[in-house]
C-alpha cells in the first residue's frame, strides 16, 4: 500500500532563518506531488507541484522553493523566512491518471511558526 | 473563475443529531467533487468522490449528494459523534489538468 511521509511535524523559526521540509512517499512510482499551505481560516493554496524528477510549478511567487531530487522525495525550502511563512504544510500525491482527477493523499502536515 | 464556497463555516451540534454540509461550485468543466474530513493539526483524508452522473453516495453515517444542474454538494452526517469534529473540506477538480479548487471548509464541533 502506498503511505506518503512529512517532517518535521512541528517548527519553530526565527525570521530569516532557513527552512527545509521534506516530504516522501511509498509504493507508488512517478506520482504527481504537491505542497499546500493552509493559513487558519482560509482553504488549502497550491503552492508547488511536480509531474517528474526535477519539474517543478510555482502557483504562488514567494520566497519559497521546492525541488524534487528523487521520483518520490518533495521538499520545500526558503533561505531566509518571513513572518508571513508561519502555517501549516501539506505535501500531498495523487496518481498522474488522465486529466489529473484522481484522489489526492496528504501528509500529516508541518505545523511552522516563525517568530 | 473557478471557486468553491462552503456554508456554514462552523457549526456545533449535540452527539446524535443530524447534520448538513453545502458546497457550491463554479468550477467549469466539472469531473468531479471530493468531500474531505480534516481532523485538528492533521492532513485531509477523502470521504467521498462524486462524479458528475452521480446524485448520491453514502460512507457509512456520511452521504453525500450532488446536484450537477445547479453545481451544488451536501454532505449529510448522520447520528453524529464527538469524533465526527473536524473540518469538512469540498473539493473539485475540473476535466483538464488544472488544480483542485478547494473550499475554505466547514468547521463541525459536536458535544455532549
Amino acid at each position: 500500500s502506498q503511505t506518503i511521509h512529512q517532517w518535521p511535524a512541528t517548527l519553530v523559526q526565527p525570521v530569516g532563518s532557513p527552512l527545509s521540509l521534506e516530504c516522501t512517499v511509498e509504493g507508488t512510482s512517478n506520482p504527481n506531488l504537491y505542497w499546500y499551505r493552509q493559513a487558519a481560516g482560509r482553504g488549502l493554496q497550491l503552492l508547488f507541484y511536480s509531474v517528474g524528477i526535477g519539474q517543478i510549478s510555482s502557483e504562488v511567487p514567494q520566497n519559497l522553493s521546492a525541488s524534487r531530487p528523487q521520483d518520490r522525495q518533495f521538499i520545500l525550502s526558503s533561505k531566509k523566512l518571513l513572518l508571513s511563512d508561519s502555517g501549516f504544510y501539506l505535501c500531498a500525491w495523487r496518481t498522474p491518471r488522465a486529466g489529473g482527477t484522481g484522489e489526492l493523499f496528504f501528509g500529516e502536515g508541518s505545523r511552522l511558526t516563525v517568530l | 473563475k473557478n471557486q468553491v464556497e462552503q456554508s456554514p463555516q462552523s457549526l456545533i451540534i449535540l452527539e446524535g443529531k443530524n447534520c448538513t454540509l453545502q458546497c457550491n461550485y463554479t468550477v467549469s468543466p466539472f469531473s468531479n467533487l471530493r468531500w474531505y474530513k480534516q481532523d485538528t493539526g492533521r492532513g485531509p483524508v477523502s470521504l467521498t468522490i462524486m462524479t458528475f452522473s452521480e446524485n448520491t453516495k453514502s460512507n457509512g453515517r456520511y452521504t453525500a449528494t450532488l446536484d450537477a444542474d445547479t453545481k451544488q454538494s451536501s454532505l449529510h452526517i448522520t447520528a453524529s459523534q464527538l469524533s465526527d469534529s473536524a473540518s469538512y473540506i469540498c473539493v473539485v477538480s475540473a476535466q483538464v489538468n488544472t488544480p483542485l479548487v478547494f473550499g475554505k471548509g466547514t468547521r463541525l464541533s459536536v458535544i455532549a
